[in-house]
């Protein structure tokens, strides 16, 4: 069945370190990949989406590229920050009102 | 009041209580959702509705009973939980369904003791 698979943490990063979060799928047909963050106390905010093959979504230096022979949409950042401590969460929706998502992966950056 | 609010923030209840979780947005959207965040488990869609009618029940026990009286209220009615119930319960909004953004409410963060 559909499903995500999500890189599991949590992950501990000095400030201006890289981040890759890896993120992988399953699914039929062509869903629409996503990212979203938790921030302590808040709820989900979408970071950045892709809605076909190939396509790159890309917000606050975030990046995450949909690739289709790979199933996988990971998400990369070159410089992560303090303010960018929360939890990540890869998603796709295949259609229809169903969003699956990942468990989530806790970053913490460290000064 | 912007984006999607949701009323209680924190409750506690024992199993035999009733009580009601609050959605409310904001945007204009169609569709509505309730999903359930458990430590180390992934969020679960519980109920959708769009445009008022409930379009997905994924297999929610019936002491969680989901009203949606307008496009703009949804509202999360428990009764005789479990102490497994105990969760932060998210609510979304989006403008339809299907492959629209979701928007998020920060949550109750529920305790059933």
């Amino acid at each position: 069945g559909d499903s995500v698979t999500q890189m599991e943490g949590p992950v501990t990063l000095s400030e201006e370190a890289c981040l890759t979060i890896n993120c992988t799928y399953t699914a039929t047909g062509y869903p629409s990949l996503f990212w979203y963050v938790q921030y302590p106390g808040e709820g989900l905010q979408l970071l950045l989406k892709a809605t076909k093959a190939d396509d790159k979504g890309s917000n606050k230096g975030f990046e995450a590229t949909y690739r289709k022979e790979t199933t996988s949409f990971h998400l990369e950042k070159g410089s992560v920050q303090v303010s960018d401590s929360a939890v990540y969460f890869c998603a796709f929706t295949p259609g229809a009102n169903n969003l699956f998502f990942g468990t989530g992966t806790r970053l913490t950056v460290i000064p | 009041e912007t984006g999607v609010t949701q009323t209680p923030r924190h409750l506690v209840m024992g199993m035999t209580n009733k009580k009601s979780l609050k959605c409310e947005q904001h945007l204009g959207h169609n569709a509505m959702y309730w999903y359930k965040q458990s430590a180390k488990k992934p969020l679960e869609l519980m109920f959708v509705y769009n445009f008022k009618e409930q379009t997905e029940n994924n297999s929610v026990p019936s002491r969680f009973s989901p009203e949606c009286p307008n496009s703009s209220h949804l509202f999360l009615h428990l009764h005789t939980l479990q102490p497994e119930d105990s969760a932060l319960y998210l609510c979304a909004s989006s403008q339809e369904g299907g492959q629209d953004e979701q928007f998020f409410g920060p949550g109750t963060r529920l305790t059933v003791l």
